[in-house]
């Protein structure tokens, strides 16, 4: 059955420092991959999505996260954190044939940046 | 534009008793969905509805939950009778070009404790 994992569950950065979430499926056919943010207090939001196209895909207030389609990854990054980023991010996927939107969630990963 | 609503915020109900969440989507989205989040685990599909009809309900744990859209507007998940694994947040999301935009507009969660 397909899955998604997320290794890190509660990462602690300080402002300014480099973000790196990994994310990792498990299936063997074609999908679409997202990274959706719940700030606290506040609803599921997408932060990104990739479809097909360029693996590098740049999302809201600077993310980005890269698809290695060998490494069956699509982990997110970002420069340098603000306290504001402080929320818990969830990668999921959906199977490219499932027209219907269902997403397949990892454990999410709650972020935590000190000012 | 008001965003997905979910009712009540917060129930705390005893084992046994009835229990039932309320989704109003997004004005104009025809696709309707549960998820839930059980105790920090990854966020799991329930069903999805499309305007009134019930597209996919392979996530719907047993027959003690039933999910209705009547008309096609708002739903509603009852869980009758609540046993305690069923504690956890109940998100309802909706979306209306998912095939183009891949996006799902979540509301903010219906949290479920059971006694």
């Amino acid at each position: 059955a397909q899955s998604v994992s997320q290794h890190n569950h509660h990462v602690i950065l300080s402002e300014a420092a480099s973000l790196e979430l990994g994310c990792n499926y498990s299936y063997g056919g074609t999908v679409n991959l997202f990274w959706y943010v719940q700030y606290p207090g506040q609803h599921l939001q997408l932060l990104l999505k990739y479809f097909s196209g360029d693996p590098l895909v740049k999302g809201i207030k600077g993310f980005e996260a890269e698809f290695i389609k060998s490494k069956f990854s699509f982990n997110l990054r970002k420069p340098s954190v603000q306290w504001s980023d402080t929320a818990e991010y969830f990668c999921a996927l959906k199977e490219i044939y499932n027209q219907g939107g269902k997403l397949i969630f990892g454990q999410g990963t709650e972020l935590s940046v000190k000012p | 534009e008001a965003g997905v609503t979910q009712f009540p915020s917060h129930s705390v109900i005893e084992k046994g008793q009835t229990v039932t969440l309320r989704c109003d989507p997004i004005s104009g989205h025809d696709n309707l969905y549960w998820y839930r989040r059980v105790m920090g685990k990854e966020i799991k599909f329930l069903l999805h509805f499309v305007k009134e009809s019930k597209q996919d309900e392979s996530g719907m744990p047993n027959n003690r939950f039933l999910a209705e859209r009547t008309g096609g507007t708002y739903s509603t998940l009852k869980v009758q009778p609540a046993e305690l694994e069923d504690s956890g947040v109940y998100f309802c999301a909706s979306s209306q070009d998912w095939i183009n935009t891949g996006e799902l507009f979540f509301g903010e969660g219906s949290r479920l404790t059971v006694l």
